[in-house]
């Protein structure tokens, strides 16, 4: 089984559908995050959450909210889902030590592709 | 804010021949990581290779080595004996030293192509 686990892989919805999308990682790391990848502007951070009751904003927040539900679960929510959230979606860990020794840093998901029509 | 740029967004190498990628970035701090992923297309993203600011000395993986310059703040990938399987996106990013220091940022990425 894969470290970060990112489901769907890939889903179809339609304008204003609500929409969750979910990893679980069984690497024990404490921080997780989601990304967003857009063609020519590389992954943006959307959400972070160094614990389960700390969540902080990233640089594109607007339309979405996250819930941090146990220490290895942090979905991505999309209240009413528009054409320009069509991206790739990408969730990543990493633990509070930062990149120690041996550590390289974050791990990501296989990520899911979002199309809003 | 830390920023990093890739100002080329597309590159092409012929099979066996050497590339290198551009990357510069912005940061007042004297302490951080570099790194540089590979995302081919199945859209998995991997660590290919990372610099600690504090070392002088240019990290080296197999096929891939990197220049960095701290003065100069410029971190190129070069790949060397390209293989069909480099083709992919590569994203230069960058992150503070200290685990509660900062995210990941990342550039906009370069394409790859391989030509046989």
């Amino acid at each position: 089984d894969a470290d970060v686990t990112q489901t769907p892989r890939n889903r179809i919805t339609k304008t204003g559908k609500r929409i969750m999308l979910e990893c679980s990682q069984t690497k024990g790391h404490d921080r997780m995050y989601w990304y967003r990848q857009d063609p020519g502007l590389g992954l943006r951070l959307i959400y972070y959450s160094f614990d389960v009751k700390d969540i902080n904003k990233g640089e594109i927040s607007d339309g979405y909210s996250v819930s941090r539900q146990a220490q290895a679960k942090f979905s991505l929510s999309l209240e009413s889902a528009i054409p320009n959230q069509t991206a790739l979606y990408f969730c990543a860990t990493s633990d509070s030590t930062g990149f120690g020794y041996g550590n390289y840093g974050y791990t990501f998901g296989s990520g899911t592709r979002l199309t809003v029509v | 804010a830390q920023t990093v740029t890739q100002s080329q967004p597309e590159m092409s190498v012929q099979e066996a021949e050497t590339v290198t990628l551009s990357c510069t970035y912005d940061t007042s701090e004297s302490d951080y990581y570099l790194f540089w992923y590979k995302q081919p297309p199945s859209r998995q993203m991997i660590l290919v290779i990372r610099q600690e600011a504090y070392k002088q000395q240019n990290a080296t993986e197999n096929r891939f080595s990197v220049n960095f310059q701290k003065a100069a703040k410029s971190f190129s990938l070069k790949i060397s004996d390209s293989q069909l399987g480099d083709a992919a996106m590569y994203f230069c990013a960058y992150k503070n030293y200290g685990g509660s220091q900062g995210n990941l940022i990342f550039g906009k990425g370069t394409k790859l192509s391989v030509k046989p």
